[in-house]
């Protein structure tokens, strides 16, 4: 079964600082890779996905990240955040063929204004 | 679109009480996943069912979870009884595909249920 990692749980930043965030991944095969967002009491949302072509996905609110095949990695990057970008962050996987998502434990980031 | 749907939104119950949630999957969706999300565990997949049929329920705690999904349009996950380390937030989530077609895997989340049990 697919596993995920992410690093630095909490992250703190202030306003116009860049943001990455590390996911990890182990799986061998295809692989289907997800970040979700979660505004503090609401539901998770969909933040960008990758299936296959173009490694480098833009998603909403000026987010992207990069699948880098040989490192198992599908890393999220903004290079601006704001105050409403204060969210927990969930990289997920699921292996092509089988739709049981995997999820990370999640970033909790809070932007200082 | 309505999205997912999630009744109650909050649920305050006594343990050993009998617990439903329910979920109203997005229209045409053929998968539905339910998760339970807590501080201590994160998000963890219960049940999911393609088809209105169980594939995998090996997140299902214990006897005391079950789930059913009569039809296309909605499913139950019903606790019996209901202890403490039961309260968590639990989110149902559908999605159109079977895992197969790549683009339709994608997981669309309702509100959730936020259950306590005291």
């Amino acid at each position: 079964a697919q596993s995920v990692s992410q690093h630095n749980h909490h992250v703190i930043l202030s306003e116009a600082a860049s943001l990455e965030l590390g996911c990890n991944y182990s799986y061998g095969g295809t692989v289907n890779l997800f970040w979700y967002v979660q505004y503090p009491g609401q539901h998770l949302q969909l933040l960008l996905k990758y299936f296959s072509g173009d490694p480098l996905v833009k998603g909403i609110k000026g987010f992207e990240a990069e699948f880098i095949k040989s490192k198992f990695s599908f890393n999220l990057r903004k290079p601006s955040v704001q105050w409403s970008d204060t969210a927990e962050y969930f990289c997920a996987v699921n292996a092509r063929g089988n739709n049981r998502l995997a999820f990370g434990k999640g970033n909790q980031v809070v932007v200082i204004p | 679109d309505a999205g997912v749907i999630q009744s109650p939104r909050h649920e305050v119950t006594e343990m050993g009480q009998e617990v439903t949630l329910r979920c109203k999957p997005i229209s045409g969706h053929n998968s539905l996943f339910w998760y339970r999300q807590t501080m201590m565990r994160g998000l963890e997949l219960l049940i999911y069912f393609n088809n209105n049929v169980p594939i995998d329920d090996s997140g299902m705690p214990e006897d005391r979870f079950s789930a059913k999904m009569p039809n296309a349009s909605f499913s139950t996950l019903k606790i019996q009884p209901s202890e403490p380390r039961d309260s968590a937030v639990y989110f149902c989530a559908s999605s159109f595909g079977a895992g197969l077609a790549g683009d339709t895997d994608t997981q669309y989340f309702g509100p959730g249920t936020r259950l306590t049990v005291l």
